[in-house]
C-alpha cells in the first residue's frame, strides 16, 4: 500500500540552527499539506500545496518557517531558525483530487518527523 | 470559521467495556466530518468519515460514529473495546467551499482512550 514517506523520524538540534524535514507524498496526490502537531494537541495546518502552489500558509511564521514544493511531488520544510517552541511532531499529509467532489478532507499522513530543540 | 470540540482530553476505560467519544463541531456551512486515531508517534489514520447520507457512519475497527445536525455532534462509539484501541482519537472538521475544493481540516485537540485489563 502507498505510503506517505518523511524523513527524518526524530531530529534534535540546539535552538538557533536550522533544521528541515522531507515530505514525498503518495504517487499522484495533488494536494500536499504540512501540520504541526504540539504533544497534547491537535494538529494545526501550517501550509498547504496544490501541485507546486501555496494555497494556504496562513498559519506559516514566514520569519522563520518556510516550505517549497518545486516540481509539484515531494516538499521540504525548513526552519532558521529553530527555537524551544518549536519542539513539536510535523506531520506531512496529501490527498488525492484537487477536484471539490472528490477532495473531501480525506488525507493520508506520514508517520512525522519529531523535533526536539534545546 | 469553523471549530471542534473534544469534550473529553482522557477516557479511561476497562477491556470489553463499551466507549463513547464526543465531538462538537460549529460552523456556520455544511461540513463533512472525521475521526483519526493515532498511535504513539505515528501519524494519523482514517478511521471513519462522514460525506452525507445515513447519518451512521461505520468505520474500520467496529468503530462507528453518528452524525446529528440539529445537536452539531459526530460522537464516536465502540460497543466493546480492546486493548489494542488504546490510542489519541482525533475529531475533524472539513469545511465545503463553494467555490472551490474542500480541502481545509481543522482538528479538535484530541481524546486519549486508554484501555485497561
Amino acid at each position: 500500500e502507498a505510503e506517505v514517506a518523511q524523513s527524518p523520524r526524530y531530529k534534535i538540534t540546539e535552538k538557533s540552527q536550522a533544521v528541515a524535514f522531507w515530505c514525498d507524498p503518495i504517487s499522484g496526490h495533488a494536494t500536499l499539506y504540512w501540520y504541526r502537531q504540539i504533544l497534547g494537541q491537535g494538529p494545526e495546518l501550517l501550509v498547504q500545496f496544490q501541485d507546486e502552489s501555496v494555497v494556504d500558509d496562513s498559519q506559516l511564521p514566514k520569519d522563520r518557517f518556510s516550505a517549497e514544493r518545486l516540481k509539484g511531488v515531494d516538499s521540504t520544510l525548513k526552519i532558521q531558525p529553530a527555537e524551544l517552541g518549536d519542539s513539536a511532531m510535523y506531520l506531512c499529509a496529501s490527498s488525492r483530487s484537487r477536484d471539490r467532489n472528490s477532495n473531501t478532507g480525506e488525507l493520508f499522513f506520514g508517520e512525522g518527523s519529531r523535533l526536539t530543540v534545546l | 470559521a469553523q471549530s471542534v470540540t473534544q469534550l473529553d482530553s482522557q477516557v479511561p476505560v476497562f477491556e470489553e467495556a463499551p466507549v463513547e467519544l464526543r465531538c462538537n463541531y460549529s460552523s456556520s456551512v455544511s461540513v463533512y466530518l472525521f475521526w483519526y486515531v493515532q498511535y504513539p508517534n505515528q501519524g494519523l489514520q482514517l478511521l471513519l468519515k462522514y460525506l452525507s447520507g445515513s447519518t451512521l457512519v461505520k468505520g474500520i475497527n467496529g468503530f462507528e460514529a453518528e452524525f446529528n445536525k440539529s445537536q452539531t455532534s459526530f460522537h464516536l462509539r465502540k460497543p466493546s473495546v480492546h486493548i489494542s484501541d488504546t490510542a489519541e482519537y482525533f475529531c475533524a472538521v472539513s469545511r465545503r467551499n463553494s467555490g472551490g475544493s474542500n480541502y481545509k481540516l481543522t482538528f479538535g485537540k484530541g481524546t486519549l482512550l486508554t484501555v485497561n485489563p
